[in-house]
């Protein structure tokens, strides 16, 4: 099975900087990889997709790169609503796979 | 729209079952699933199961022996079984539509406790 790493479990951050979140996976999974953003006592929101593709309506701030194993999510200017969890996750036709979550909260 | 609804809370052992109603899309249209993750509280995301428009099935392979995924298209619902619950299951839990492969829509969740 795939694991999906995501290395910094709490980031800490104030307004206006440059944010990135890590992902790693297991093996190679290609651009197979989104992200989400998940508020407290809210469903989660996907924010990229195909690593790099932004989903329609997401601020362009985000921005996804990456591919095989390595990949990133970075806010280009954070903005007190971005202050949440990120997952990134793995999917393919037969499984889908979640990393522990980046927490970006107040510095 | 997705709305998820069951017990809020099950003894340990017991068998949960989960209704994951929608609206808004069609569970026949090529490309379309509807999938179930789960949260513990405090902790990480975590796919349960899907099917699929046409029927096709999917399960997380930990977890693959007590799930059971089914869907009723003319009542546009789908149902998730778990079977043999354990404290350690106790989760929001969500269902999703899949659409070619990512979770776009998300139900707003039912938290399920475990206990006796």
């Amino acid at each position: 099975d795939i694991q999906m790493t995501q290395s910094q479990s709490t980031l800490s951050a104030s307004v206006g900087d440059r944010v990135i979140i890590t992902c790693r996976a297991s093996q190679n999974i290609s651009v197979w990889l989104a992200w989400y953003q998940q508020k407290p006592g809210k469903a989660p929101k996907v924010l990229i997709y195909k690593a790099s593709t932004l989903e329609s309506g997401v601020p362009s701030r985000f921005s996804g790169s990456g591919s095989g194993t390595e990949f990133t999510l970075t806010i280009s200017s954070l903005q007190p609503d971005d202050f949440a969890t990120y997952y990134c996750q793995h999917y393919n036709s037969d499984s889908w796979t979640f990393g522990q979550g980046t927490k970006v909260e107040v510095k | 729209t997705l709305k998820e609804s069951g017990p809020t809370l099950v003894k340990p052992t017991q068998t949960l079952t989960l209704t994951c109603t929608f609206s808004g899309f069609s569970l026949t249209t090529s490309g379309v699933g509807v999938g179930w993750i789960r949260q513990p509280p405090g902790k990480a995301l975590e796919w349960l199961a899907l099917i699929y428009w046409d029927g096709d099935k999917r399960y997380s392979p930990s977890l693959k022996s007590r799930l059971s995924i089914t869907k009723d298209t003319s009542k546009n619902q789908v149902v998730l079984s778990m079977t043999n619950m354990d404290p350690v299951d106790t989760a929001t839990y969500y269902c999703a539509h899949l659409d070619w492969l990512l979770f776009n829509f998300w139900g707003q969740g039912t938290l399920v406790t475990v206990s006796s």
